[in-house]
């Protein structure tokens, strides 16, 4: 079974800071995907980022990019220029190559906080 | 484009009673997954739908069940509810699982 693991139960930066959010995961599969959900106080988890395990590039979108060393199974968020909209729990989350059995599994959060 | 739409929003049941959940995908959306999030377990997978199939279900008692419709809506249904069961209950729904799932804001079941 996957494992996920994110170790930073809270963190806090100031407006326009870079801030990093970790990610570790356990599996024996080769190909899979990794993806980074944002949860605000309203509840509805929204996809921030995604990346293929095959694919060696670093996934970017705007101020997200994220660092990912598949030989260590690791999976880092970075948040640049971070904005108050930010504050929020972000999940790292693993799922299979797709297939039958494919399904989300998430790690237990971070809730960052973005101060002025 | 509307997005995945959950109602209720919130629930109160008590103990011993069941409950229905509704979810309505995204347009075109034909895979509809449910997932239960509590601060003691963090998100749990329930189950996955495709095309009105079960295609995966998570590790929960017989009490969890769904369903899904030929327009691609899911409900799900909890029986005989437990104190256990308050929690947060999100839907999901993808075109293709691997660029992600688009979530509901969830129903907030509270069973007293």
């Amino acid at each position: 079974a996957q494992t996920v693991t994110q170790s930073q139960p809270e963190m806090s930066v100031q407006e326009a800071e870079t801030v990093t959010l970790s990610c570790t995961y356990d599996t024996s599969e080769n190909n899979y995907y990794l993806f980074w959900y944002k949860q605000p106080p309203s509840r509805q988890m929204i996809l921030v980022i995604r990346q293929e395990a095959y694919k060696q590039q670093n996934a970017t979108e705007n101020r997200f990019s994220v660092n990912f060393q598949k030989a260590a199974k690791s999976f880092s968020l970075k948040i640049s220029d971070s904005q108050l909209g930010d504050t929020a729990m972000y999940f790292c989350a693993f799922m299979k190559q797709a297939g039958t059995a494919s399904k989300l599994t998430f790690g237990t959060g971070t809730r960052l906080q973005v101060t002025l | 484009k509307a997005g995945v739409t959950q109602t209720p929003r919130y629930l109160i049941k008590t103990r011993g009673q069941q409950v229905t959940l509704s979810c309505s995908p995204i347009s075109g959306h034909r895979s509809v997954s449910w997932y239960q999030q509590t601060p003691g377990q963090g998100l749990q997978f329930l189950f996955e739908y495709f095309s009105e199939t079960q295609r995966n279900k998570g590790n929960f008692p017989g009490r969890f069940s769904g369903r899904q419709f030929s327009n691609s809506r899911s409900e799900m249904n909890v029986s005989t509810l437990e104190l256990g069961d308050s929690a947060l209950y999100l839907c999901a729904s993808s075109y293709d699982r691997i660029y992600g799932y688009t979530f509901g804001s969830g129903t907030r079941l509270t069973v007293v």
